[in-house]
């Protein structure tokens, strides 16, 4: 098994809609979460970053941590074509080196 | 705004050459890595490095890599006799404490012909 599984899409939704990115991993260790977003053959930028379980938010876009079942979201709300990258999900134990999914293409049409 | 910097941008090389990446780091982060991401394929870790030395890293970075920080703003990766597996492209990335909080450079394109 994977250490971290992510769905690649492509996930192609309207402006405005509401987006869900998700990603399991099967460490249970794992105690730092992220979400990442990288542009076409760019470097990835850290866009959350959740500490052990429960849910953050940041203007449009909420993580959320789910420990328990090893499931980690990201929900974009109102959905704009500048969200249009690919999201990749991250994640680590203290002290140990970030460990990426390989990330959901999105697309948002206007 | 800060930013992780990174030359070249692309580099073309013929099997069995050795490649230098270099990285200019946030001037006040104390971790430093560098990432590969093959294409179409996950962004893979490679080495970590503080403290002026390695901390931790992958199967992947075996022998044939190297990661030096000659002064105090560079940080390099050598590959030693590039494979046509090696195209890739690679990232460094530089952070404050030792969590995923990472600031990615724009990365350098590796071609092995």
């Amino acid at each position: 098994q994977k250490e971290v599984e992510q769905d690649p899409g492509p996930l192609s939704v309207p402006e405005g809609a509401i987006v869900s990115l998700n990603c399991t991993y099967s460490n249970s260790a794992f105690q730092y979460f992220m979400w990442y977003r990288q542009y076409s053959r760019k470097g990835p930028e850290l866009l959350m970053y959740t500490y052990s379980s429960g849910n953050k938010e940041d203007g449009r876009f909420t993580a959320q941590v789910d420990k328990s079942s090893k499931y980690i979201s990201l929900f974009i709300r109102d959905s704009q074509p500048s969200d249009s990258a690919t999201y990749l999900c991250a994640m680590h134990q203290a002290g140990t080196a970030l460990i990426f999914g390989k990330g959901t293409t999105l697309s948002v049409s206007s | 705004e800060p930013e992780v910097t990174q030359t070249p941008s692309h580099q073309v090389t013929q099997m069995g050459q050795e490649v230098i990446l270099r990285c200019v780091p946030i001037s006040n982060h104390l971790y430093f890595y560098w990432y590969r991401q093959i294409l179409g394929q996950k962004v893979e870790f490679l080495v970590s490095f503080y403290n002026n030395e390695i901390s931790e890293k992958s199967e992947i970075f075996d022998d044939q890599f190297s990661v030096e920080r000659p002064d105090g703003s560079n940080f390099t990766l050598k590959i030693r006799s590039t494979k046509l597996e090696d195209s890739a492209m690679y990232f460094c990335a530089s952070g404050m404490g030792g969590t995923g909080e990472l600031f990615f450079g724009e990365g350098s394109r590796l071609t092995v012909l």
